[in-house]
Parts: C-alpha cells; structure tokens; sequence
C-alpha cells in the first residue's frame, strides 16, 4: 500500500531539546516535503527536496533543518525548538515535483 | 509573494447543490493544486492544473491563468463531501515553493 508515514504522531516536549520528526515513503518519489498547519494561518511549506541532497528552503524554515540522504527518508529536525513551533506537520511525497501523497500528520507541543 | 484568496472561508449546502469554491492569486503561477481535508486532518491531493480543466467524478477544477483565478466545483453534493478545501500554488518555474490559502470550510446537509 502507498504510503508516508509520520512518527511520533503525538509529541509534547520542552523548549530547547531537540528533536526529529521523521517521513518515510514507500513509492519511490523524488519530491517530498514538510509543511506546518496553524489555525488562522493555514498550511505553510517548511522545506522540500526534488531529490537525495537537494533541498530548498519554502515559505517558514527559520528554526527547521532537513536532510534528504536517502529517496525514500526526509526527516525534519528541530535543533533548539521553542513554543511558537508548536504546531501540525504534515510530510507529503510525489512525482513531477508536487505533493500527491500526505502523512497522517505530527501534532507537536513545545513548552 | 503570491497572495492566495479563497472564498468563500465557510459554505453550508444542502446535499444535490452545485458547489464553487473560488482562489485568486497575484502574481503568475506554475501550478495551482487543489487539496481536500478531512474533518479527521487527513490531507489528499484532489488536482495539479497549470491551464485548462481537470475532471475526476463529481469533481470539476479549472484555471483562467489571464484572470489568475480557479475554480473548484462539486457537482450533485453529498455529506461526505463535507471537508476543508485548500487551494495552492507554485510560482515560478524554477522553484518547487509553495503557497496556499486559508482554505474553504464545507459542510453538505443531509
């Protein structure tokens, strides 16, 4: 079955200890991606990459990194996260450079 | 910046009605997705338009790139089609960034 798969679905934290959520594929796809999904402000794109060690910054990345070293793995890593990250992720995949396939999502809470 | 409008925000119907879901954007565009979620927060990819129509079932989305503006219609509603619909687009040909709307809350009636 297609699928990306998000984990920890559920994470509440404290400020200042890293963490990582992780996104992984099962179709293959060159293009994955993460977004962060806030009331009154929608879906806003953190990163994407077109390929293994090709990323690019989207609209919000200030406070994210993300590393594609293998196609079907794109992690998103909080180094010092703080409470205005606490949010809704969403990880997607896709073919011709867009999203088609979206995780369940990462309800994050940061302290 | 692209600026991307949707409306309306909220939109009740009774189910059998015609749906239109409106999104203009500001400045010229690649692509314009649209993406259906689900009252669970479930996210599915409905379409990927840069010109023209796209049909899938009920679903009808279209693209006026001169008027830079798209439509999302629903035809013959049913409850379950009750969902926020999020409309984004790429700008620029050379980059994959992309900026979406606030979305459109719609709840069909039995």
């Amino acid at each position: 079955e297609a699928q990306v798969t998000q984990n920890p679905r559920y994470l509440i934290t404290v400020t200042g200890k890293k963490l990582t959520v992780t996104c992984s594929q099962n179709m293959n796809h060159e293009y994955m991606s993460w977004y962060r999904q806030d009331p009154g402000l929608g879906l806003r794109q953190i990163y994407y990459s077109m390929n293994v060690e090709v990323t690019d910054k989207g609209d919000v990345p200030e406070g994210y990194k993300v590393s594609r070293k293998e196609k079907r793995n794109f992690p998103l890593i909080l180094e010092s996260p703080s409470p205005n990250q606490t949010s809704l992720y969403f990880c997607a995949s896709g073919v011709n450079n867009q999203p088609q396939h979206f995780g369940d999502g990462t309800r994050l809470s940061i302290l | 910046k692209n600026e991307v409008e949707q409306s309306p925000q909220n939109l009740t119907a009774q189910e059998g009605e015609f749906i239109t879901i409106n999104c203009s954007y500001s400045v010229g565009i690649s692509a314009l997705h649209w993406l259906q979620q689900h009252p669970g927060g479930g996210i599915v990819s409905l379409f990927m338009l840069s010109s023209g129509k796209k049909k899938h079932g009920r679903l009808i989305a279209t693209i006026n790139i001169q008027e830079k503006h798209s439509s999302l219609h629903i035809t013959a509603s049913h409850p379950r089609d009750s969902a926020v619909y999020i409309c984004a687009v790429r700008t620029g040909a050379g980059s994959y960034q992309l900026t979406f709307g606030k979305g459109t809350k719609l709840s069909v009636i039995p």
